[in-house]
C-alpha cells in the first residue's frame, strides 16, 4: 500500500526537544522529495522544511531554521524531523509528504500532533 | 516571501451549484500553482496542479484556471463530499512552498 505514516508526536515543554518520524512504503522512497507541512489548531497549512532525494540539499522555513533538522534514511525509507527549543507556537498537526521534485506533494500521511504546553 | 490570499473565507453553496474560489498570488507565479482539499480530520488531498491539470482520479467537475497572479477553482455541481477546506499552493519558490489562508465550502 502507497503511503505514508507520521509518529512520535506528544506533549512536550517549552524549550524541550521532540523527534518525529515519518515512515513510507509501497513507493520508491529514494526519488522523491519529502516535505514536513504543519496546521496548528483551526488554521491553515504552515510549510516546515524539505529535503531533496539525495539527503543532502536541505530546507527550512525561517520560523524554524536553526531550531529544526529534518534528515531521510532511504535504506530504512523514514523521514525524521529533530525539534529542538520548542516554543507554544510549534503546536500543530505535522504532515510528511512527498513530492516528485515538481513542486506539488502528492501523497501526504496522516500527521501527528505535538503540543508544546507547559 | 510570495503571499497567497484567498476568497472567500467562507462559501456557502447548496448541493448542485456550482462554486468558484479565488486565489491570488503577491507576485507573479506562471501556472506554479496547486489545489488540495482537506476534509476534517483528514490529511489535504491533491486536486490539481500547473493550475489546470487535475490529479489522478480527480472528478471532471473540479477545474482550475489562470496564471500570473490570479486563479480560480470551480466545482461545477457539488456534491456531498466536496464539502471541504480547499487550499491553494504556489510552487514558483520550490522548495519553499507558501499556502493559502484556504476557503471552507459549506452547505447553505
Amino acid at each position: 500500500q502507497v503511503q505514508l505514516v507520521e509518529s512520535g508526536g506528544g506533549v512536550v515543554q517549552p524549550g524541550k526537544s521532540l523527534r518525529l518520524s515519518c515512515a513510507a512504503s509501497g513507493f520508491t522512497f529514494s526519488t522523491y522529495a519529502i516535505h514536513w507541512v504543519r496546521q496548528a489548531p483551526g488554521k491553515g497549512l504552515e510549510w516546515v522544511a524539505a529535503v531533496w532525494s539525495d539527503g543532502v540539499n536541505k530546507y527550512y522555513a525561517d520560523s524554524v531554521k536553526g531550531r529544526f533538522t529534518i534528515s531521510r534514511d532511504s535504506s530504512k525509507n523514514t523521514l525524521s524531523l529533530q525539534m529542538t527549543s520548542l516554543r507554544v507556537e510549534d503546536t500543530a498537526v505535522y504532515f510528511c509528504a512527498r513530492d516528485e521534485t515538481n513542486g506539488w506533494p502528492d501523497l501526504w500521511g496522516q500527521g501527528t500532533l505535538v503540543i508544546v504546553s507547559s | 516571501e510570495i503571499v497567497m490570499t484567498q476568497s472567500p473565507a467562507t462559501l456557502s453553496v447548496s448541493p448542485g451549484e456550482r462554486a468558484t474560489l479565488s486565489c491570488r498570488a503577491s507576485q507573479v507565479i506562471s501556472s506554479d500553482l496547486a489545489w488540495y482539499q482537506q476534509k476534517p480530520g483528514q490529511a489535504p488531498r491533491l486536486l490539481m496542479y500547473s493550475a489546470s491539470t487535475r490529479a489522478t482520479g480527480v472528478p471532471a467537475r473540479f477545474s482550475g484556471s489562470g496564471s500570473g497572479t490570479e486563479f480560480t477553482l470551480i466545482i461545477s455541481s457539488l456534491q456531498s463530499e466536496d464539502f471541504a477546506v480547499y487550499y491553494c499552493q504556489q510552487y514558483t519558490n520550490w522548495p519553499l512552498l507558501t499556502f493559502g489562508g484556504g476557503t471552507k465550502v459549506e452547505i447553505k
